[in-house]
């Protein structure tokens, strides 16, 4: 069974840069395990696209958002950090036919 | 602008199949380069992916529910449908509908929360 890993938590101060990243147990994450990156706060459903095949925003995302490939995982960076970005973070990756979901970042704005 | 939108009961007793449809509006479910997906979020934990149809009938299946798991599409009616048996409490979750295009999984309907109890 394929796992994808995330960091369980991360805590960044208001304006600063943090990046979460997203890791497969199989080897190594590339273009083409087409990486979407979703924000899901509390409450509320569904949980908000923000990038997909690793670095594409969606109309509706943020600039402070950005998403790249780095040391063999997809990663997602927010710079200039809001405290609107409280929120939850799951990865999504593509392996062939299956989508496998991270467990998600807790990201907290402190 | 595509919009989808579940429907089905929201209460469901064990053993008994869950059956959830998934409407889709501003735009063809046969739209070639699109896959019709259902997911899923347990009360309070994370999303899982569930399985996903073409509307040519292909279907793939996460390995853990594949032996439970059945999606199916009615083109005429541009909607899918999961179909998922054996039910137990493991199974009460918020159940999503979304399109994924060209990796895009960017049009998800709002979720039906599915309890199972008796």
């Amino acid at each position: 069974q394929t796992v994808v890993t995330q960091e369980p938590s991360l805590t960044v101060s208001p304006g600063g840069t943090v990046t979460l990243t997203c890791a497969s147990s199989t080897g190594a994450v590339t273009s083409g395990s087409y990486p979407n990156w979703f924000q899901q706060k509390p409450g509320q459903t569904p949980p908000r696209p923000l990038i997909y095949s690793t670095s594409i925003k969606h109309s509706w995302t943020p600039a402070r958002f950005s998403g790249s490939l780095l040391g063999g995982k997809a990663a997602l960076t927010l710079s200039g950090v809001q405290p609107e970005d409280e929120a939850e973070y799951y990865c999504l990756l593509y392996f062939g036919g299956a989508w496998v979901f991270g467990g998600g970042t807790k990201l907290t704005v402190l | 602008q595509v919009q989808l939108q579940e429907s089905g009961p929201g209460l469901v007793k064990p053993s008994q199949t869950l059956s959830l449809t998934c409407t889709v509006s501003g735009g063809s479910i046969s739209s070639g380069g699109h896959y019709w997906n259902w997911i899923r979020q347990h009360p309070g934990k994370g999303l899982e992916w569930i399985g996903y149809i073409h509307y040519s009938g292909g279907t793939y299946y996460n390995p853990s529910l594949k032996s439970r798991v059945s999606i199916s599409v009615e083109l005429s009616k541009n909607q899918f449908s999961l179909k998922l048996d054996s039910v137990t409490a493991a199974d009460t979750a918020v159940y999503y509908c979304a399109r994924v295009g060209y990796g895009d999984f960017g049009y998800w309907g709002q979720g039906t929360l599915v309890t199972v109890s008796s």
